[in-house]
């Protein structure tokens, strides 16, 4: 079976910086996927890491160890829009050209003034 | 602007019940997805399609069933709704190849 560990929750102030940390076993694995969800809202993309290394795409960093199953999100900067909840997903590929996720339980993040 | 859309925002019914949830999309992807979303949870995969003759199980088909009438047109249905089977209710979308699912707005299904 599939399993994917992060934190429930993660309070920070604003201009802190936040790491969620996400561990997962899994077989077939491609790649670690990173989306945002605000209260109400839709799962929003943030990141995808397919090798090593860290992506960096404004004020969020994702990153990706495969030989550890491992991978985490970096907040920079914390702003108030910051709090929603963050939901590591693992890509496996089923078919090809096809991708499947599987999420984790997601981690809460509040940011407070 | 290209988007993923679903039908209805809310439901409210009652156990014994058929009901159809239903998702459309503008933006020319052929793999459409439905997912469940409880407290806690996350999201967990329901049945997903890479085109129009080709539908999988997800993690938690039973109870669901679904049907892909076209490339911009994937619904799903509970043959009789339980009470456990209220939840939040998401339709993605995602191209051959790529990396990000785009969710639709989600339904919000209550099952009395």
């Amino acid at each position: 079976g599939q399993s994917l560990e992060q934190p429930s929750e993660v309070t920070a102030v604003e201009g802190a910086i936040v790491q969620i940390n996400c561990t997962y076993q899994t077989s077939g694995f491609y790649g670690l996927s990173w989306y945002q969800q605000h209260d109400g809202g839709a799962p929003t993309f943030l990141s995808y890491n397919a090798l090593d290394g860290l992506e960096e795409t404004g004020r969020f960093s994702s990153f990706l160890s495969r030989s550890d199953s491992y991978g985490y999100l970096l907040l920079q900067e914390l702003q108030m829009k910051d709090s929603a909840s963050y939901f590591c997903a693992v890509r496996r590929e089923i078919k090809a050209a096809g991708n499947k996720l599987t999420f984790g339980g997601g981690t809460r993040v509040l940011v407070k003034p | 602007d290209a988007d993923v859309t679903q039908t209805p925002r809310n439901r409210i019914t009652k156990t014994g019940k058929r009901i159809m949830l239903e998702c459309s999309q503008t933006k020319g992807h052929d793999r459409m997805y439905w997912y469940r979303q409880d407290p806690g949870l996350g999201l967990r995969l329901i049945y997903y399609s890479f085109d129009v003759k080709d539908i999988n199980k997800g993690e938690i088909s039973d109870g669901y069933s679904v049907s892909r009438q076209a490339q911009a047109k994937f619904s799903l249905s509970l043959e009789s709704a339980i009470p456990n089977q209220t939840a939040l209710y998401f339709c993605a979308t995602t191209r051959t190849g790529g990396d990000e699912q785009f969710f639709g707005p989600g339904t919000r299904l209550t099952v009395l």
